[in-house]
């Protein structure tokens, strides 16, 4: 079974450009999550959609982020302009989430993004 | 805001010694998750706990979640060097999102 996929595995771009960030959830789960981890702050969740539409977006840093969900299998994570400080690896997740359960989240490979 | 801290934060042990992590959370958690993530990987479901008290076992591992549900442990006996990695508990209040806990960091010498 394809689990969650991302894309670029790697990203080196310079400060200033715009990043793009990929993301196909599990064929079937209704809820997606982008999380950035770095070494300082671990494992931080920036956004989170559900069927979607984004349900809480209190976690992402500031306005040069953006995350869209134009359909069930496809959501994307924008930084721009990006700074050196936006270097960190980028996990999306999805997960099945029914209601009365608190689902398991499924997390892609991730994208290591480097901001020189 | 919810918060949920790990300790501790690095842990260096000789293989087939024990290990454990400990959970806490400023809330009550309606149930906690634990994920492990390997060097270089991405985190990966390990077990969910829900009932108060409730202790689940894997093999080596052994996961509680505390009576008043605002801590838990991993308990891993007898470690081997296949359990390198960084391990995640994750607390939910209600039908909320899950909170990553800060990790505690294991490595195993042979």
């Amino acid at each position: 079974d394809a689990g969650v996929i991302q894309s670029p595995r790697h990203e080196v771009t310079e400060m200033g450009q715009e990043v793009t960030l990929r993301c196909k959830p599990i064929s079937g789960h209704n809820s997606l999550f982008w999380y950035r981890q770095t070494m300082m702050r671990g494992l931080e969740l920036l956004i989170y959609f559900n069927n979607n539409v984004p349900i809480d977006d209190s976690g992402m840093p500031e306005d040069r982020f953006s995350a869209k969900m134009p359909n069930a299998s496809f959501s994307t994570l924008k930084i721009q302009p990006s700074e050196p400080r936006d270097s960190a690896v980028y996990f999306c997740a999805s997960s099945l989430r029914v209601a009365g359960t608190q689902e398991t989240q499924y997390f892609g490979p991730g994208t290591r993004l480097l901001v020189l | 805001g919810q918060q949920v801290m790990q300790i501790p934060q690095y842990q260096h042990v000789q293989e087939g010694e024990d290990f454990t992590t400990y959970c806490n959370s400023s809330t009550t958690l309606s149930n906690i998750q634990w994920y492990k993530q390997r060097p270089g990987g991405h985190p990966v479901f390990l077990i969910q706990l829900v009932k108060s008290g409730e202790v689940k076992k894997q093999k080596r591992l052994t996961f509680q979640f505390g009576e008043a549900k605002k801590n838990s442990s991993l308990h891993i006996t007898a470690t081997q060097t296949t359990d390198v990695g960084t391990y995640f508990c994750a607390g939910i209040r209600g039908t909320d999102k899950l909170i990553f806990g800060t990790g505690t960091r294991l490595q195993v010498f042979p």
